[in-house]
Order: structure tokens, then sequence, then C-alpha cells
């Protein structure tokens, strides 16, 4: 079956420092991949996504590379902010329509 | 701007009491969605519609059951609570065919 591996938190940086958040999976076939995020108090929402190998998702200064041959979708962002600080999900699908296979959660914290 | 709205955000209730947890969305999306979150666990499946009437297990469904007679309307029932079904519910829709699922609040429920 499909699973989601997520380094898990809570990661604690100071505004302005490099995030990264590793993001492994396994499935079978070519899946599409994703990131979550759930800010204090909110449901979940889609922060950016990835179909393909080799593609690059990115919104909101944060960036993501599937990567097939290491099944990996590393989520960085260069420069932090105090309203980052949310807990982040990794997932993965097989096609459009089927159902997500969701990764433990990191919770990150950005202090000032 | 779309909307996915939950009956309550937190509730208390006794063991051996029967629960309602509505769903409401506003989008008329045909796929609708509950998931449980625990720490260190992510988001887990438990019952998924694809539209009025039609109802799935997902990966926990024991102890829950689903009721779906509209299409903007997605009810989550726990017959019997018990104290391991302490947990936050979130509930979310989506259009067919489609990847991103739009994601309510969260109902974080506590059974003493």
């Amino acid at each position: 079956g499909n699973s989601v591996t997520q380094m898990e938190g809570p990661v604690t940086l100071s505004e302005e420092a490099f995030l990264t958040i590793n993001c492994t999976y396994t499935a079978t076939g070519y899946p599409s991949l994703f990131w979550y995020v759930q800010y204090p108090g909110e449901g979940l929402q889609l922060l950016l996504k990835a179909t393909k190998a080799d593609d690059k998702g990115s919104n909101k200064g944060f960036e993501a590379t599937y990567r097939k041959e290491t099944t990996s979708f590393h989520l960085e962002k260069g420069s932090v902010q105090v309203s980052d600080s949310a807990v982040y999900f990794c997932a993965l699908t097989a096609y459009a329509g089927n159902m997500l296979t969701f990764g433990g959660g990191t919770r990150l914290m950005v202090k000032p | 701007d779309v909307k996915v709205t939950q009956s309550s955000r937190y509730l208390v209730k006794r063991t051996g009491e029967k629960v309602f947890l509505e769903c409401v969305q506003d989008m008329d999306h045909e796929n609708m969605f509950w998931y449980r979150q625990d720490p260190g666990l992510g988001l887990r499946l438990i019952y998924f519609s694809y539209d009025v009437k039609m109802k799935e297990k997902g990966d926990i469904p024991e102890g829950y059951s689903v009721s779906r007679e509209k299409k903007e309307r997605f009810s989550l029932i726990l017959e019997s609570a018990s104290t391991n079904q302490t947990s936050m519910y979130l509930c979310a829709s989506r259009t067919t065919l489609t990847y991103e699922q739009y994601f309510g609040p969260g109902t974080r429920l506590t059974v003493t």
C-alpha cells in the first residue's frame, strides 16, 4: 500500500532561518504529491503540489521538488516568518479522484 | 469563497452516548470525507461519500457510521462513544476527479 513518512517535530526556528521538512513516500506507479498546511485553529489548506517526476511545486515562498529517484518531496523555504508557524502535512494520491494518504504531520514553530 | 463548516469546534461527551458530528459544504461538491487527526498519526480516513446516499468505508470505520441525505451535508455518528474516540475530527469535500480537498476547521471531541 501507499505510505508517507515525515520528519518528527516540532521544528523550532528563528525568523528568517532556512526551513527544510523532509518527506519520503512509498507508492506503486506514479503518484501525485502534496503539501498541506494547518494553521492554529483551522482546517488543512493545500499549500503546493507536483504531479510528475522533477516537477517543482511552489507557493507563498515554499517549494518542493518531486524526486522519483529518492522517493522524496522535501518542503523548503528560504526565510521563514512567525506567521509560518503551523503543522505541515505531506500527502500523496495515485491519481486525481483517488484517496489521499497523509504523513504524520510536522509542527513548525518560528520565534521572532 | 469556498466554505466547509462543522457544527461544533469543541464537544465533550460521556462514554456510551450517541454523538453526531455535522459537516456542511456550500460548493456543490460530490465527494465528502471524514477524517480523524491524532498526534503523530496524521489524518486517517474514517468514511467517505461519492454522492448523496452513497458511502464507503475508509481505513478506520469501526465504531462509526455516516449519513448523507443531502448533497451539502455529511454526518458522522458515534453510536456509543468510547474514550479511544477522543480526537480531532475533520471534514473535507471536493469535486469528483480532482486533487484538492477543502477542509472544515475541525471538531475536537473529548469522551470522558
